[in-house]
């Protein structure tokens, strides 16, 4: 079955760093997946969408690469800030919609 | 505008009780998803609606989960005779229409804990 993995220990970095989290799937060919953000008690909210045929993503700070042939997706924040403090959750994208999430990764910044 | 409402935000019941919960989309989308979450995992896929009709069910566990959206817009999740390992958080995501590069909204979750 479609499987996908995220590092389940929580990140800590310092202020200003770059954080960097892994998102890797197996059993499934996803023509797009998707990286959103999910803070205590709220639904996540989308960030980025990244297709099988573009290796990187840029929005602001956040960027997304997308490697097929390792069945794996990074995923930057560049001048980390406190307030990027959250659990990032990485999905595969069916065809129709339906999304498949890893278990997410928390994210800690320290000032 | 506003977001993706979901009622109630908090439900206690007993096991063995029925439940219902409540997902407003915004308005004009045409998806919705319903997801549950538990706790320190990444939601899982239940059911998505393409207007009025469920256009895939296949992750709702067992024959005690059944969800409508029968005018194409409001959808209510039922449980029926509920379980202690359904307690989860339920979320409600709505998009313009379905496709993979359509962006979901979530709703904050019906936070549901059985007794």
């Amino acid at each position: 079955s479609q499987k996908i993995e995220q590092n389940s220990e929580a990140l800590n970095i310092q202020e200003g760093k770059t954080a960097t989290l892994t998102c890797n799937y197996t059993n499934y060919s996803p023509a797009y997946l998707q990286w959103y953000r999910q803070d205590p008690g709220r639904g996540p909210v989308f960030l980025l969408l990244i297709r099988e045929n573009e290796k990187e993503k840029r929005k602001e700070r956040l960027k997304v690469t997308f490697d097929t042939t390792l069945k794996q997706s990074l995923f930057h924040i560049t001048a980390s800030q406190p307030a990027d403090s959250a659990t990032y959750l990485c999905a595969l994208v069916s065809n129709t919609g339906k999304l498949i999430f890893g278990q997410g990764t928390t994210l800690q910044v320290k000032p | 505008g506003a977001g993706v409402s979901q009622t109630p935000s908090n439900k206690v019941t007993e096991k063995g009780k029925y439940v219902e919960l409540r997902c407003d989309p915004i308005s004009g989308h045409t998806a919705l998803y319903w997801y549950r979450q538990s706790l320190g995992q990444g939601p899982e896929f239940l059911i998505y609606f393409q207007g009025t009709g469920a256009a895939d069910d296949s992750g709702l566990p067992n024959d005690r989960f059944f969800a409508v959206r029968p005018e194409g817009s409001v959808s209510t999740l039922k449980i029926q005779r509920t379980e202690r390992g359904d307690s989860a958080v339920y979320l409600c995501a709505s998009s313009v229409r379905q496709g993979a590069r359509e962006t979901q909204y979530f709703g904050p979750g019906t936070r549901l804990l059985v007794l």
